[in-house]
């Protein structure tokens, strides 16, 4: 079973700050997914990558499969990214889902 | 309206009752999913599907019920509630493609008193 670590697990940060996200995995993987949960609210997929790097608006994510690591970026942060930033792997072998990070805890005070 | 929906939203039971959640898809994915959500666990899958008429356990199966007779819907039956089946449940959809996007429903808060 893969092993998902993400770090911070809790951040907070002033409006205008870039922010780090950092997911780790033990095991290969077929695809890598950031989820994005606001407090009391659903989940959405912000991105699903295999390779290299996607971008959308200000939001960044990375991925080096080779040391199995994952980074999401978020620039120029707004009060309205606090939220609860969820790193999940697939491995791709099967028909089950996903394992998930424990989620990281992000504020962005004004 | 596309998308996937569950209900009930909100659900307040007791110990030894049945409770059902549903949850329904509109885009006729092949893959269904139940995952719970308690503080300290993140997401943990409860039961997948992989098409109509096949499902599977995943880790934390004990104390649920799935079926899935129609492609678009996949019930969640709790068949004696427990307290620590109190939770957020979280259905969610993917297509055929084994690394697809995931898609989730809103989420059912169930609280068993």
């Amino acid at each position: 079973k893969n092993e998902v670590e993400q770090s911070p697990q809790n951040l907070t940060a002033q409006e205008g700050e870039f922010i780090t996200i950092n997911c780790s995995y033990s095991v290969g993987i077929s695809a890598l997914h950031w989820l994005q949960q606001h407090p009391g609210g659903g989940i959405v997929s912000l991105f699903m990558l295999s390779s290299g790097k996607k971008k959308h608006g200000r939001l960044i994510a990375t991925i080096n499969i080779q040391e199995k690591h994952s980074s999401l970026h978020i620039t120029a942060s707004h009060p309205r990214d606090s939220a609860v930033y969820i790193c999940a792997v697939s491995e791709g072998g099967g028909a089950d889902g996903l394992t998930f990070g424990k989620g990281t805890h992000l504020i962005i005070q004004p | 309206d596309a998308g996937i929906t569950q209900s009930p939203r909100y659900k307040i039971t007791e110990t030894g009752r049945q409770v059902t959640l549903m949850c329904h898809q509109t885009w006729s994915h092949s893959y269904m999913f139940w995952y719970r959500q308690d503080l300290g666990h993140g997401l943990r899958l409860i039961y997948y599907s992989a098409a109509a008429d096949i499902t599977d356990k995943g880790e934390v199966p004990d104390g649920y019920v799935v079926s899935r007779s129609k492609t678009e819907n996949f019930p969640l039956t709790l068949e004696s509630a427990t307290r620590s089946q109190t939770s957020v449940y979280f259905c969610a959809s993917r297509g055929t493609h084994l690394a697809g996007e995931l898609f989730f429903g809103e989420g059912s808060r169930l609280t068993v008193l």
